[in-house]
């Protein structure tokens, strides 16, 4: 598509449920990053793919999260056992690094742990 | 990683110059600088990337001096529409040389009538 797609826009828990967040990236862009955003704060790095190579996992909080990119393209973030503090806005982006324009950002998910 | 230090809100009125200045006084050899833009519900937008001295495109300015431990984004003749969260983020554009891109808490603008 034109741009990073994220879905559900909105996503209303209960605390102790597993949640799945979904990212479309920008066809053709090997790279794919997952961020949080806390309310009125910056952006939290959480995972990065790039085409087949492992993950750098650094970001990831606790072994709750987790995410996988299936097929070099859509990717998945599962956050396990939600807990209220993982109320935050999750953002997902995709580059081309032939390209010198930077991370491409979705609209992200809101995510908020009842 | 280069850390950035800029401030944390600026208010302005519509139709002047704005410059946001970010301190980065570790940075790399290789590492770029780039600016986003945030508005509320929405993903940051790359705005402007730039090395070293001046780059310019129709939205900004980036004016980087010789040392490069600072950078200047410039907007001119703001509108109410450039409110947003603007943030200044440093490192490589090398594909392996480290992706984690640390944005900070960006500078808050406030454009009034």
């Amino acid at each position: 598509g034109a741009g990073v797609s994220q879905s559900p826009s909105n996503k209303v828990t209960e605390k102790g449920k597993d949640v799945e967040l979904r990212c479309d990236p920008i066809s053709g862009h090997t790279a794919l990053y997952w961020y949080r955003q806390s309310l009125g704060q910056g952006l939290e790095f959480l995972i990065y793919f790039q085409g087949n190579s492992a993950p750098d996992k650094s970001g990831l909080p606790s072994d709750r999260f987790s995410a996988e990119r299936t097929g070099g393209s859509v990717s998945t973030l599962t956050i396990q056992r939600t807990q209220q503090e993982d109320s935050a806005v999750y953002l997902c982006a995709s580059r081309n690094w032939a390209k010198d324009h930077g991370y491409t950002f979705g609209s992200g998910t809101r995510l908020t742990v009842v | 990683l280069a850390k950035t230090t800029q401030p944390i809100s600026m208010d302005s009125y519509e139709g002047q110059e704005v410059n946001i200045t970010c301190s980065h006084n570790n940075i790399a050899t290789n590492d770029y600088i780039t600016w986003y833009q945030q508005f509320p519900s929405q993903g940051p937008r790359f705005i402007i990337q730039g090395y070293k001295t001046k780059v310019t495109n129709e939205v900004a300015s980036l004016f980087i001096p010789a040392d490069r431990k600072s950078s200047t984004l410039s907007l001119p003749r703001v509108s109410l529409s450039d409110t947003a969260v603007y943030y200044c983020l440093v490192g490589p554009r090398e594909r392996d040389a480290g992706n984690m891109l640390t944005f900070g808490g960006g500078t808050r603008l406030m454009v009034k009538p």
